[in-house]
């Protein structure tokens, strides 16, 4: 089955504790997106990567980093996490940068930084 | 600085007729349009795009219009049905191939 996975689901944490997010997806997809999705603001797009090795930034990289050493895993990490990162986060996947209209996205997970 | 903007946050309507949501965009670099529509719990997933090069694209009960002069676009479902009852967000992108700029959604209700 094709499918973006990410882990955890669901997360608490404090200030100040490294975490990291994983994305995995299974269809070979060369582009991979995080965004985040807060009340009010909508979604908005943190990194992308067009391909291994290769990342950018989205509209609201600031606090975050991200890694695709190989093709299949995207994770997003969080170095030191602040109470305004607590959000809804989407791993995206999509066979390529011009072919954003298959975009697929993960389940999310939901995090609270206290 | 939104780029992309959804000014109505919800929307209700009847069954059998007609939700038209709304999107507004300020710049003119974007040339790719997509709709999506959000389940609670569940991740996004594609609905319908256009690109700058059209005004009209047509699947089924969606069709979305845009309006480059006004920088608007819109997207129309005839007829509504229960489970259209989601979160729809519309996305912009341009030269920067990749960057996908997302308006603030609007929340649809279709009663029966």
């Amino acid at each position: 089955e094709a499918q973006v996975t990410q882990n955890p689901r669901y997360l608490i944490t404090v200030t100040g504790k490294k975490l990291t997010v994983t994305c995995s997806q299974n269809m070979n997809h060369e582009y991979m997106s995080w965004y985040r999705q807060d009340p009010g603001l909508g979604l908005r797009q943190i990194y992308y990567s067009m391909n291994v090795e290769v990342t950018d930034k989205g509209d609201v990289p600031e606090g975050y980093k991200v890694s695709r050493k190989e093709k299949r895993n995207f994770p997003l990490i969080l170095e030191s996490p602040s109470p305004n990162q607590t959000s809804l986060y989407f791993c995206a996947s999509s066979p390529s940068a011009l072919r954003l209209n298959e975009q697929f996205f993960g389940p999310g997970t939901r995090l609270t930084v206290l | 600085d939104q780029q992309v903007k959804q000014n109505s946050p919800s929307l209700s309507v009847q069954e059998g007729r007609i939700s038209i949501l709304n999107c507004d965009y300020t710049n003119s670099m974007f040339d790719y349009f997509l709709w999506y529509k959000k389940y609670p719990a569940e991740g996004p997933t594609f609905l319908i795009s256009i690109s700058s090069i059209k005004d009209k694209n047509e699947d089924g009960r969606f069709t979305v219009f845009l309006n480059k002069s006004a920088k608007h676009l819109s997207l129309h479902i005839v007829p509504s049905q229960p489970g259209d009852s989601a979160v729809y967000f519309c996305a912009a992108s341009g030269t920067s191939y990749g960057k996908l700029t997302f308006g603030q959604g609007t929340i649809l209700t279709v009663h029966p």
